[in-house]
């Protein structure tokens, strides 16, 4: 098991552009967190899903969305790009409410 | 609300001696708590969380409801150790807030 995989690695955005960022969670979870990382700060939750349904949410605008697809893997979409959104965003996947399992994350950059 | 507060950025201490690392948190409801760790280009991992009452490579932290606070210690620091810690409270439905981070550099 490779545990929890994002995809792409880095990415370079120019504002406005929207971005689709990818997750594959780790063997037998089926829940999957999104977590946004600015330099010099901890991690912070966009929101969480479950049964392919948004399950819990962040103080994030609706420029962030997402979606599960039923094996489990999810994606995060950010429209109308903004500088601020230049960041790391991790994938973290569980069993449940249990404990959170985290990937390497994707470093997106907004020109 | 519900806030996590790690109060230094930066710690250094010399191999051997004790360390510390701060958490505070404000929560009105039940708090579980959770340290992780990211090591030098690894991802952010699981170090240890207060319900399980153990200690993983000899660090330990104890939960104080009364200062609300969950500090990490360890007796004797290695340079292994040196590394990103991060404090992290769990609300209800496994949402996570984490602080912002201290980063520990063991001298040798």
């Amino acid at each position: 098991d490779a545990g929890v995989t994002q995809s792409p690695t880095h990415l370079i955005k120019t504002r406005g552009q929207q971005v689709t960022l990818r997750c594959s969670p780790k063997s037998g979870h089926d829940t999957v967190s999104w977590y946004q990382q600015a330099l010099g700060q901890g991690p912070q939750f966009i929101f969480q899903y479950y049964e392919e349904e948004e399950r819990q949410r962040g103080n994030f605008p609706d420029r962030f969305s997402g979606h599960q697809f039923p094996n489990y893997s999810s994606e995060l979409n950010v429209n109308a790009l903004l500088l601020g959104d230049s960041a790391l965003y991790l994938c973290a996947s569980s069993p449940g409410a249990d404990t959170q399992y985290f990937g390497p994350g994707t470093r997106l950059t907004v020109l | 609300a519900q806030r996590v507060t790690q109060p230094e950025k930066l710690l250094s201490v010399f191999k051997g001696a004790p360390v510390e690392l701060k958490c505070n948190y404000s929560y009105s409801g039940s708090p579980e708590l959770f340290w992780y760790v990211q090591y030098s280009r690894q991802r952010l991992q699981l170090l240890l969380r207060h319900i399980s009452r153990e200690s993983i490579k000899g660090f330990t932290a104890d939960l104080n409801k009364g200062e609300t606070s969950f500090h990490l210690k360890k007796p004797f620091a290695q340079e292994e150790d040196s590394a990103m810690y991060y404090c992290a409270l769990r609300k209800t439905g496994n949402q996570f807030y984490f602080g912002t981070g201290t980063s520990l550099t063991v001298i040798p």
